[in-house]
């Protein structure tokens, strides 16, 4: 089956503007999650949604970063008056339910670049 | 503070030996345990997961778990060149609604023909 997309693969911005990223989880995971990877650095985690709310945004590094997921399916990351430090790759993972013991498999990333 | 650490490599393994590579972690209060593979410019693949004591063994990996050490490691029997890439452990720490995984930097790992 189709595993998880993210769109777009590739973004550029100018410092100030406002960018969605957006996810689309494997079929019937109710579990997605939002991490953002700099180079030479593991995946961190940022926000993770249970269906339709956000269960634990915790590593949402500060207000200009917010994330929705209206139907329980697909997510979308907004980003507010990019900042120069919010260039990364940004990548969303899905899992079957949640709790410690579910998998959780990663889309391609969006590598976005402010400028 | 959460940690998750692994050695940063690169780590240099000839073609058909044994990779080995580690990681601990600083929490005691810790339930899974997961190693992901990441080729430069893509996103990381899972290999292995553990959650209990022990040794699991998927192929020609190993994934070994001792909890009481804090200590994980994956082992990689018969390395190939296309085994090359970099190794990221990951932790899943249970409550305090820490429902994210804490990613190591990970380890880089070649494999020489």
């Amino acid at each position: 089956g189709a595993g998880v997309s993210q769109t777009p693969s590739n973004k550029v911005t100018e410092k100030g503007k406002y960018v969605e990223l957006r996810c689309d989880p494997i079929s019937g995971h109710t579990a997605l999650y939002w991490y953002r990877q700099s180079l030479g650095q593991g995946p961190e985690f940022l926000i993770y949604f249970q269906g339709t709310g956000a269960a634990d945004d915790s590593g949402l590094p500060n207000d200009r970063f917010f994330a929705v997921r209206p139907e329980g399916s697909v997510s979308t990351l907004k980003i507010q008056r990019t900042e120069r430090g919010d260039s990364a790759v940004y990548l969303c993972a899905s899992s079957f339910g949640q709790g410690s013991y579910n998998e959780q498999f990663f889309g391609p990333g969006t590598r976005l670049t402010v400028l | 503070q959460k940690e998750v650490e692994q050695n940063s490599g690169p780590l240099s393994v000839p073609e058909g030996a044994i990779a080995s590579l580690n990681c601990t972690y600083s929490d005691r209060v810790s339930q899974s345990f997961f190693w992901y593979r990441q080729y430069s410019g893509k996103s990381p693949e899972l290999i292995m997961s553990i959650y209990s004591n022990g040794d699991k063994e998927d192929g020609r990996f190993t994934a070994q778990l001792n909890k009481a050490s804090q200590y994980v490691s994956l082992l990689i029997r018969d390395s190939q060149p296309s085994d090359s890439a970099t190794y990221l452990c990951a932790v899943k720490y249970s409550g305090g609604g820490a429902d994210g995984l804490t990613f190591g930097k990970g380890t880089h790992l070649i494999i020489q023909p």
